[in-house]
């Protein structure tokens, strides 16, 4: 049963230029959640993609935003990049209409903005 | 706005004791609550998740107390071993309807054990 999967596994960029990270979610779910997490800190909430559509979303700018695919996997976009941007970004899917499950982590992205 | 926070930023224990993290959230409101294991490089990995309607869940090897009066959830290891060793969070759920709302995470505790 694969789990959550993320690619790449690193990535650098400098300051203003775009970046799209991609996730697929754990076979048998079809809600994908994207968090942010900086070094030594919790995860924070970007948004939440389901059927297609963004359904939540956290105290996150514009340049942050996402897209969900008919198969369920999804990708999350950041323009403009910033230093601060610099973060480990993950990925975690869960089903919707189940809200007893909780959210499994996919293995993140490492992303450094130069 | 709420937040979930840790009592204790690190714990260091000895191989075979208990290990107990604690955490204290905000939001009286939050109706389920997830504890994850993260090591280094790696993403977070759920251990145990309790609801609003129980004080107390059981694992293999683990144990979440919830004390809705006091706001604060602990996460109890038994036998401590040195796989343990990662940074431990808690996780906050306000369910919004449909899917789990957004999760919203402490800062973390750091377990190191000692062999």
């Amino acid at each position: 049963d694969a789990g959550v999967t993320q690619s790449p596994t690193h990535l650098i960029k400098t300051r203003g230029q775009q970046v799209t990270l991609r996730c697929s979610p754990k076979s048998g779910h079809d809600t994908v959640s994207w968090y942010q997490q900086a070094l030594g800190q919790g995860p924070q909430f970007i948004f939440q993609y389901y059927e297609e559509e963004e359904r939540q979303r956290g105290n996150f700018p514009d340049r942050f935003s996402g897209h969900q695919f008919p198969n369920y996997s999804s990708e999350l976009n950041v323009n403009a990049l910033l230093l601060g941007d610099s973060a480990l970004y993950l990925c975690a899917s869960n089903r919707w209409d189940r809200d007893t499950d909780t959210q499994y982590f996919g293995p993140g992205t490492r992303l450094t903005v130069l | 706005g709420e937040s979930v926070g840790l009592h204790l930023p690190t714990l260091s224990v000895q191989e075979g004791d208990n290990s107990i993290i604690n955490c204290a959230y905000s939001n009286s409101a939050s109706d389920y609550f997830i504890w994850y294991k993260q090591e280094s490089g790696k993403g977070p990995q759920f251990i145990i998740d309790i609801r609003s309607n129980m004080d107390k869940r059981q694992g293999q090897r683990v144990t979440v107390l919830l004390n809705k009066t006091v706001k604060h959830l602990s996460l109890q290891i038994a036998a401590t071993q040195p796989g343990d060793s990662a940074v431990y969070f808690c996780a906050e759920n306000l369910h919004k309807g449909g899917s789990q709302g957004n999760l919203i995470f402490g800062k973390g505790t750091k377990l190191s054990v000692k062999p």
